[in-house]
C-alpha cells in the first residue's frame, strides 16, 4: 500500500459526460501529480500541484482541469468526455518540494481510476 | 525538448536468463533517475540513483547510473515469470515538471 488513495477505482460513463476523480496523497506529501495511461501506452503527464498551487502542466486537454485543496487532496475533472479519454488515470504524490532544497523522494502511485467512456 | 528513451521497448526471455534494460535521457536540471516496475496496476518503486557509478542492488535486480553518458541500466539476473512487467525509467528534475517518464520496456519471462 503506497498510502495514496484514489477514488473511484472504476468508472463507466457515456460520451459527453463529466466525471471527477479524487486523490488523497500520502500523509505529509505536498506534491500531487496526475498521469494518464491509455491501453498499452506509457504514462502521460497531465498536471502537477505543490501545496495547492499548479506547478507544471503537461499535455492536458482543455476539457480537463484539476485542483489541489487546502487539505492537499486533489481532484481531476474530465468533461465532454470522448471515447479516446478511456484510460487509467493515476495520481501520485511525493515528499519532494518544488525547489531544489526540497526533500529528494520518489513518486508514490495510487492504484488508479479506470475510466471507460462508452 | 526533455526526453527519456528506453530500449528495448519489448523483450521476451526464458526463465533463468539475464536481461539488461536501458534508459537514456536528455533533460535539463537533472536531479535523480528512478526505476519503477508496473504489473497490472500502479507502478512500484525499485531504485533511485543520484550518483554515477554506484550500483544499487536489491536481490536479483541491480541498477547503475552514468551521468556523463546520460544513461542507466537495470539488470535482472536469473529471471522468473514474476518479473514479467513493464519497467519504467523516470528522471526527476529540480525545476519544471519534476518527473519525466520513458515509454517503458515490456518484459515477458516465459517458463
Amino acid at each position: 500500500d503506497s498510502g495514496v488513495t484514489q477514488t473511484p477505482k472504476h468508472l463507466i460513463t457515456a460520451t459527453g459526460q463529466r466525471v471527477t476523480l479524487r486523490c488523497s496523497p500520502r500523509s505529509g506529501d505536498l506534491s500531487v501529480y496526475w498521469y494518464q495511461q491509455s491501453l498499452d501506452q506509457g504514462l502521460q503527464f497531465l498536471i502537477q500541484y505543490y501545496n495547492g498551487e499548479e506547478r507544471a502542466k503537461g499535455n492536458i486537454l482543455e476539457r480537463f482541469s484539476a485542483q489541489q485543496f487546502p487539505d492537499l487532496h486533489s481532484e481531476l475533472n474530465l468533461s465532454s468526455l470522448e471515447l479516446g479519454d478511456s484510460a487509467l488515470y493515476f495520481c501520485a504524490s511525493s515528499a519532494r518540494g518544488f525547489r531544489s532544497g526540497g526533500h529528494t523522494g520518489e513518486l508514490f502511485f495510487g492504484e488508479g481510476s479506470r475510466l471507460t467512456v462508452l | 525538448e526533455d526526453k527519456v528513451v528506453q530500449s528495448p521497448l519489448s523483450l521476451v526471455v526464458h526463465e533463468g536468463d539475464t536481461v539488461t534494460l536501458n534508459c537514456s535521457y536528455e533533460v535539463t536540471n537533472f536531479r535523480s533517475l528512478l526505476w519503477y516496475k508496473q504489473e497490472k496496476k500502479a507502478p512500484t518503486f525499485l531504485f533511485m540513483l543520484t550518483s554515477s557509478g554506484i550500483e544499487k542492488k536489491s536481490g536479483r535486480l541491480s541498477s547503475i547510473l552514468d551521468k556523463k553518458e546520460l544513461f542507466s541500466i537495470l539488470n535482472i539476473t536469473a529471471t522468473q515469470t514474476g518479473d514479467s512487467a513493464v519497467y519504467l525509467c523516470a528522471v526527476d528534475r529540480f525545476y519544471g515538471q519534476n518527473f519525466v517518464f520513458g515509454p517503458g520496456t515490456r518484459l515477458s519471462v516465459l517458463p
